[in-house]
């Protein structure tokens, strides 16, 4: 059974500062890794991919792969109230299946 | 900006009834799938479609699910006799490639 595993939180982190959200999966034949946003009862919302290891930036956010820890993270730097979501990690796992973490909960305090 | 757009955004049903749920993919993506996710649970892969037909699907969508591209703009799924644990909210995504996938708003599912 293919997991992809996050702590559920919630991450408490000052407006301003850098939040870190972490994720491992299980298989270690993944190649592509995504993570979504997701406001409480809206839909996800598709925030950065990558495929390479390494750090790969866009803006204020930082996505790092670690294929041989199986381990992928996102960074978001000056943190803003409007960044309080659930954050979802996820894994393509086949063709076209993405599977899909459980997600950390973060919330910026002013 | 493309969206992905679903209706209804909410439906309630009775168990046993039959459900078709609506969705418009971007225009130029060719990849659509169906996800749900119960209240308080993980996003769970449904369905994909590529090219008129299922590319793959999960454990979930058994007999009772199908999905259908009926034009060239809507790709729908159909739950033909709903259950109470049916109850979810239903995500469409699409996909120009296999890669990167795009969500709608979703509809809210309610089974009684």
């Amino acid at each position: 059974q293919k997991e992809v595993e996050q702590n559920s939180g919630p991450l408490s982190v000052p407006e301003g500062a850098i939040a870190s959200l972490n994720c491992t999966y299980s298989d270690r034949g993944s190649q592509s890794f995504f993570w979504y946003r997701q406001y409480s009862g809206k839909s996800p919302e598709l925030i950065m991919f990558i495929y390479s290891n390494g750090d790969k930036e866009d803006g204020r956010f930082t996505a790092q792969l670690n294929k041989a820890s199986q381990y992928v993270s996102l960074l978001i730097r000056d943190s803003q109230p409007s960044d309080s979501a659930t954050y979802l990690c996820a894994v393509r796992s086949s063709a076209s299946k993405i599977i899909f973490g459980s997600g950390t909960r973060l919330s910026i305090r002013p | 900006e493309p969206e992905v757009t679903q209706t209804p955004s909410h439906q309630v049903t009775q168990m046993g009834q039959e459900v078709i749920l609506r969705c418009v993919p971007i225009s130029n993506h060719l990849y659509f799938y169906w996800y749900r996710q119960i209240l308080g649970q993980k996003v769970e892969f449904l369905v994909s479609f590529y090219n008129n037909e299922i590319s793959e699907k999960s454990e979930i969508f058994d007999d009772q699910f199908s999905v259908e591209r009926p034009d060239g703009s809507n790709f729908t799924l159909k739950i033909r006799s709903t259950k109470l644990e049916d109850s979810a909210m239903y995500f469409c995504a699409s996909s120009a490639d296999s890669y990167e996938q795009y969500f709608g708003p979703g509809t809210r599912l309610t089974v009684t």
